[in-house]
């Protein structure tokens, strides 16, 4: 069965950073692309980056060029986001997803960026 | 980007009728593997998105029957055969075939 499983939300100030982590089990991890997800309180969702699987292509919504980062670390069948200068609006829940031809999302970790 | 369009946005339904969402992409979502790469969500709240459908019409596993996707092209549909309290929630509809990744607005489904 597939378990994605992030962590590493917290409250920051604006301005800040944060390192989101997935961990990932029960399936081909380091042959997929992985993707983080995001959803701001009472809103929709917006799509933030992919990795491929040996890390080699890497793709981010316009909003976020320049200030997140996303690896992975197939020896441990990890995800991760690095996320600096931290904005009011990267206020949300971030989940971590496995996309095929379909998807799959961990449960997410909120973060929260306010002063 | 490829836009995603869904209608209605606000679905009030009656439990054991029919339901149906409409999504609309202004792109093509035929990736060039030949795969396409569109899938229904339902989301409950303080929950994560689940997969309902996948390419177009591919149910996921463990979800009813009552389920069904279809459409070709640029236009899709997702029916409920007939809804159960269970089935509140968002559904959107999403695009993976080209980055970014798209989502549409949602459709809140309540029961009348």
């Amino acid at each position: 069965e597939v378990h994605l499983v992030e962590s590493g939300g917290d409250l920051v100030q604006p301005g800040g950073s944060l390192r989101l982590s997935c961990a990932a089990s029960g399936f081909n991890f380091s042959g997929s692309w992985m993707s983080w997800v995001r959803q701001a309180p009472g809103k929709g969702l917006e799509w933030v980056a992919k990795i491929k699987g040996d890390g080699s292509e890497k793709y981010y919504v316009a909003s976020v060029k320049g200030r997140f980062s996303i690896s992975r670390d197939n020896a441990k069948n990890s995800l991760y986001l690095q996320m600096n200068s931290l904005r009011p609006e990267d206020t949300a829940v971030y989940y971590c997803v496995f996309f095929w031809t379909g998807s799959l999302w961990g449960q997410g970790t909120l973060v929260t960026v306010s002063s | 980007d490829i836009v995603m369009t869904q209608t209605p946005l606000l679905s009030p339904v009656t439990l054991g009728q029919p339901a149906s969402i409409s999504c609309r992409s202004s792109q093509t979502l035929l990736h060039s593997n030949g795969d396409i790469y569109f899938n229904w969500l339902h989301q409950r709240p303080g929950q994560p998105p689940r997969l309902l459908t996948y390419n177009i019409s591919n149910r996921f596993s463990g979800v009813p029957d009552r389920f069904s996707g279809s459409g070709a092209g640029t236009d899709f549909t997702l029916k409920i055969n007939r809804v159960e309290a269970e089935d509140v929630g968002i559904y959107y509809c999403m695009q993976a075939t080209q980055s970014p990744y798209t989502f549409g607005q949602g459709t809140k489904l309540e029961i009348k």
